[in-house]
């Protein structure tokens, strides 16, 4: 089994849809992500959370939502979708960089979000 | 702030030959550094880590990458290119602090012709 997972890999929705992607993990990791992924955009962090009552903004976080429900989940909600949140969605998961640990981020398989 | 810059989009190899990917950082402390491959409908895999024991990195399926200081480089470099390199590549940094989020490039993508 993967260590991280998302549900579902490919969802296609009409605009002004509630979407959630889910994302659980098995490393017992700390730190949670969620990245878009755009053709020659990059990966671009949307939002992140260093423990369960700790979330914060990336860089593009207008029209999504998350929700930390346990150490090991993080859920990714867009309340009305919209055909520029088509994308492609990754969870990872890492620990806090340090001296032995270099945040090295382990990603999930993604998920592929069409907005109609 | 730290930023990554990939140079090139698309890096075009015939099947043997050297690939060279480019990346270069910009960090106020001392990063850590990274190479992640996405292949095709999947997701991303780490391919190598400058983590400052040593400024040449060996890595997955042959590749290797220098930290070079004086550049604020840290290029990917693989003597002799498969087909089954062909995929995306990105660059990432970490700056070294406790409340740093890794940043990456736009991502490269190597094409290797037979």
């Amino acid at each position: 089994d993967a260590d991280v997972t998302q549900t579902p890999r490919n969802r296609i929705t009409k605009t002004g849809k509630r979407i959630m992607l889910e994302c659980s993990q098995t490393k017992g990791h700390d730190r949670m992500y969620w990245y878009r992924q755009d053709p020659g955009l990059g990966l671009r962090l949307i939002y992140y959370s260093f423990d369960v009552k700790d979330i914060n903004k990336g860089e593009i976080s207008d029209g999504y939502s998350v929700s930390r429900q346990a150490q090991a989940k993080f859920s990714l909600s867009l309340e009305s979708a919209i055909p520029n949140q088509t994308a492609l969605y990754f969870c990872a998961t890492s620990e806090a960089p340090g001296t032995v640990n270099t945040g090295e981020l382990f990603f999930g398989e993604g998920s592929r979000l069409t907005v109609l | 702030a730290q930023s990554v810059t990939q140079l090139g989009s698309h890096v075009s190899v015939s099947e043997g030959a050297l690939v060279l990917l480019r990346c270069n950082y910009s960090s106020s402390v001392p990063p850590y550094l990274f190479w992640y491959v996405q292949y095709p409908n999947q997701g991303l895999q780490l391919l190598l880590k400058y983590t400052s024991a040593a400024t040449l990195v060996k890595g997955i399926n042959g590749f290797e990458a220098e930290f070079k200081k004086s550049e604020t480089s840290f290029h990917l470099t693989k003597p002799s290119a498969h087909m089954s390199d062909a995929a995306e590549y990105f660059c990432a940094v970490n700056p070294n602090s406790g409340y740093s989020t890794l940043t990456f490039g736009k991502g490269t993508m190597l094409l290797v012709s037979p």
